[in-house]
């Protein structure tokens, strides 16, 4: 069975300044990789997502994620964030040819982005 | 608009009370899941379906049922038997050529 790990909870980060969410993966097969983002009261939407290619990954609201299989990671990285980033982040991670229970997810990292 | 509405957005019951809550999704998915949402917790998986007339049990699945008779529907009752079911209430559903989740908005399920 696969499992994620999101190793920080809480991440406050100033306006405008970088931030990076940590997430790694554990798994016995090949994987496809998520982040998403949950605003508060509200469902989940993708953010990017890697399925083959190139390891760098471009995905909405000038967010991108690096695939690294030797570390079985997958960070989040924004150069510089805005107050309109706070929110939940989710990284997930399905097994190639489509697990019947779907994703699974981490716990969670909440950005809490500062003025 | 092609999409997954859930309702209510908010939903308040008494103790005891079952209560069902609605997942309609017009993405002509095949695959849909309930999701409950605590804080620190993530996301944990209740209930999924495949197919018409077909489901499993996820990881939490205690004080809940489904039912899948239709394509587009997918409701989830919570039972008087669920310990604790004041919760954040997600579906989801998942497309054939790839593997991402798509969510509905959401309910709040208040039980007091």
């Amino acid at each position: 069975a696969q499992s994620v790990t999101q190793l920080d909870s809480q991440v406050p980060v100033f306006e405008e300044a970088p931030v990076e969410l940590r997430c790694n993966y554990s798994s016995s097969v090949s994987v496809y990789l998520f982040w998403y983002v949950q605003y508060p009261n509200q469902g989940l939407q993708l953010l990017l997502k890697y399925l083959s290619g190139s390891t760098l990954v471009k995905g909405i609201n000038g967010f991108e994620a690096e695939f690294n299989k030797s570390q079985t990671s997958f960070h989040l990285r924004k150069p510089s964030v805005h107050i309109s980033d706070t929110a939940e982040y989710f990284c997930a991670v399905s097994i190639l040819g489509g697990g019947a229970d779907g994703l699974t997810f981490g716990k969670g990292t909440h950005l809490i982005i500062q003025p | 608009d092609g999409g997954i509405t859930q309702s209510p957005k908010y939903l308040f019951r008494k103790e005891g009370q079952n209560v069902t809550l609605s997942c309609e999704q017009n993405l002509n998915h095949d695959a849909m899941y309930w999701y409950r949402q605590d804080p620190g917790q993530g996301l944990r998986l209740i209930y999924y379906s495949q197919i018409v007339n077909d489901f499993q049990k996820g990881d939490i699945a205690e004080g809940y049922s489904v039912s899948r008779e239709k394509k587009e529907s997918f409701p989830l009752t919570v039972t008087s038997a669920q310990k604790n079911p004041t919760a954040f209430y997600l579906c989801a559903t998942t497309g054939q050529l790839n593997y991402e989740q798509y969510f509905g908005p959401g309910t709040r399920l208040t039980v007091t």
